[in-house]
């Protein structure tokens, strides 16, 4: 099993400020066959099921605002939002796709100030 | 439009069995690899099954090996979960999902409470 490690615990932000999560994998997520990191990002918002965001470790999904970005390669991950909005409160998932026993984050609680 | 319904979900005793479903629409079903991810009351999201598109390919989390059976009409775009002797611990929200990747889609989930 890949173990994935997720930190902040939760956050809490100004709006219009950036924020800025890690993930952390077991081991490495890169698969030299077609050079993609099977790792995504999700967002739960309250009351919601969960909604990517990220995924490759760096493609944003169709609709995301640009202010989501991801980065990283191999077993060390970060999702940025440039400037947080009202909206995006919720819990971040990372997600690894690489084992067909998907594994995640233990979430990060984003709030706002 | 990609879009997963769960529906079988429910009160259920300690040992008792319920059953599981996800509709799919929007997308060619037989081609896609299906999930089910639980969250239970207040906690993080955990995976629960695998099938793969042909069905020929199964993985279970170790807790429910034995208990739970995931299964998949591709004719019937369904997916099935049948959970047996269900525990306290089964209690959850659970989601059908189509994963990884770009191919990331959630249904709204179902509600399981194992209870006495």
């Amino acid at each position: 099993e890949i173990v994935m490690t997720q930190s902040p615990l939760s956050l809490s932000v100004t709006p219009g400020e950036p924020a800025s999560i890690s993930c952390r994998s077991s081991q490495s997520l890169f698969l030299q066959s077609n050079g993609y990191d099977y790792l995504d990002w999700y967002l739960q918002k309250p009351g919601q099921s969960p909604q990517l965001l990220i995924y490759w470790g760096s493609k944003r999904a169709s609709g995301v605002p640009d202010r989501f970005s991801g980065s990283g390669s191999g077993t060390d991950f970060t999702l940025k939002i440039s400037r947080v909005e009202a909206e995006d409160v919720g819990v971040y998932y990372c997600m690894q796709g690489l084992q067909d026993q998907v594994t995640f984050g233990g979430g990060t609680k984003v709030e706002i100030k | 439009e990609v879009q997963l319904e769960e529906s079988g979900g429910g009160l259920v005793r300690p040992g008792g069995s319920v059953r599981l479903s996800c509709l799919a629409s929007g997308f060619r079903f037989r081609d896609y690899d299906m999930y089910w991810v639980r969250q239970a009351p207040g906690k993080g999201l955990e995976w629960v099954s695998f099938i793969h598109g042909t069905g020929r390919r199964i993985q279970y989390l170790d807790s429910v090996k034995g208990r739970f059976t995931v299964s998949r009409d591709n004719a019937g775009n369904l997916m099935s979960l049948q959970m047996n002797n269900v525990r306290v611990e089964d209690t959850a929200v659970y989601y059908c999902a189509r994963l990884p990747g770009s191919f990331g889609a959630w249904g709204q989930g179902t509600t399981v409470i194992v209870s006495a």
